[in-house]
């Protein structure tokens, strides 16, 4: 059983291009969590997805970021017309569901550097 | 909004010895208060859970208390290794509010040899 598979490791975009960050999950599960990491900080909360449905996105910025998780395929973080302060570590984590078991099983993470 | 500090960004404890790691939340008790490892350039790594009804949690080496009334968790290390420097996150699970899981910035811990 894979882990949280996150693709690319590492990402380049100049200003003002998009930026597309996928998350595949732990087999069955069917949470998805999106978070962002600066340098010396914590992670920071973006958006919670179930299969097709987004179920809090308040930690996202209202524009230039949007999120999905189709009903097949990975789970996407887009960033349109990436600036400088976009560049960070974006972690995807999955959890089974909401039940007893609630912990959160992490990604590698993908570092978007904007240059 | 639900805030979350632990007491220190870095933390040195010699080898051997226990290392206590501190959380403090404000506002309401989450449903369940959890514990992650993170290592440079990783992802963080789940290691304790513990409910808001439990007092006290245990796995080897590792030791999580949760005191609803002081609105705190304390993890406990017991005989520290340097393989055990890492960065320790705490993290709310709030669905008893809303659904998310929040984490604090974290404590850095170097086990000195």
């Amino acid at each position: 059983n894979a882990g949280v598979m996150q693709n690319p490791r590492h990402l380049v975009r100049r200003r003002g291009q998009e930026a597309r960050l996928r998350c595949s999950p732990m087999k069955g599960h069917s949470h998805v969590y999106w978070y962002r990491q600066l340098p010396e900080e914590g992670l920071k909360f973006m958006v919670y997805l179930q299969k097709e449905n987004i179920i809090d996105e308040s930690g996202m910025p209202k524009e230039r970021f949007s999120a999905e998780f189709p009903k097949e395929g990975p789970s996407i973080l887009r960033i349109q017309q990436v600036v400088r302060g976009d560049s960070a570590a974006y972690f995807c984590a999955s959890s089974p569901g909401r039940g007893e078991n609630t912990e959160a099983f992490f990604g590698q993470g993908t570092r978007l550097t904007v240059v | 909004s639900q805030k979350i500090e632990q007491n220190s960004e870095a933390l040195n404890i010699q080898e051997g010895k226990t290392a206590t790691l501190t959380c403090n939340y404000t506002n309401y008790s989450p449903a369940y208060l959890q514990w992650y490892r993170q290592d440079p350039g990783r992802g963080p790594v789940f290691l304790l859970l513990i409910r808001e009804n439990e007092k006290e949690k245990r796995k080897e080496r590792l030791k999580v208390t949760f005191d609803t009334t002081l609105k705190q968790s304390l993890f406990h290390i017991t005989a520290s290794q340097p393989a055990d420097s890492a960065t320790y996150l705490c993290a709310l699970d709030t669905r008893n509010r809303d659904d998310k899981i929040i984490f604090g910035k974290g404590t850095r811990l170097h086990i000195l040899p």
